[in-house]
């Protein structure tokens, strides 16, 4: 799985967009990025996933520039429910390979 | 909506006891795993499983571990002499072949 490299924390407001960024610069071809959150110590929460074409969901959107060396996860209007860590993982192998991720806090 | 569900939510075991983790996956779900996170670290994977085999496991899932599907729905981990350092959250996730769902974690305490 490529390497994938996250802010370590980030704050934002309560009611605004959170844009999260990653850095998959050695992805390959058939890689595709992940995103999961992990609110305190509940089970990982998948949110969306995309190969090349940007994605939407009712949770979020993901944005994969043409080279897909990076990503960016957009929550479109933020909760303090929100307030998780978020990873970006790429992998095509059928196991999610964990970093550190980006603890994101929603602030009121 | 369909869901990954772990029991105990809770388990406190003496060090050197056995301990069985169970889950069960969605039904229609062919990929299983068992991830562990120690408190304060990462979510690592333990191992994965498929078609009745295990099909990949890391270098944390030794012989102390084993995991069995014994019957159509359940999804076990075994623990067979359990460590102080294998106190951890316990998560149990299955997939078809796309994004992957998990369970809300049993936690292991080892005292």
């Amino acid at each position: 799985d490529a390497k994938t490299t996250q802010p370590t924390s980030m704050d934002c407001a309560e009611g605004r967009a959170a844009n999260l960024p990653c850095n998959h610069s050695t992805i390959s071809g058939n890689e595709y990025v992940y995103w999961y959150r992990q609110i305190h110590s509940q089970g990982p929460q998948y949110i969306i996933h995309g190969l090349k074409n940007n994605e939407t969901n009712e949770m979020a959107s993901l944005i994969i520039t043409e080279d897909r060396k990076s990503s960016t996860l957009i929550l479109p209007h933020a909760t303090l429910r929100d307030t998780a860590v978020y990873y970006c993982i790429a992998y095509n192998d059928y196991k999610l390979s964990f970093g550190a991720g980006t603890t994101v806090t929603v602030r009121a | 909506e369909p869901e990954v569900t772990q029991t105990p939510s809770h388990q406190v075991t003496q060090m050197g006891q056995e301990v069985i983790l169970r889950c069960v996956p969605i039904s229609n779900h062919l990929y299983f795993y068992w991830y562990r996170q120690i408190l304060g670290q990462k979510v690592e994977f333990l191992v994965s499983f498929y078609n009745n085999e295990i099909s990949e496991k890391s270098e944390i899932f030794d012989d102390q571990f084993s995991v069995e599907r014994p019957d159509g729905s359940n999804f076990t981990l075994k623990i067979r002499s359990t460590k102080l350092e294998d106190s951890a959250m316990y998560f149990c996730a299955s997939t078809v072949n796309t994004e992957a769902f998990f369970g809300q974690g049993t936690r292991l305490t080892v005292v």
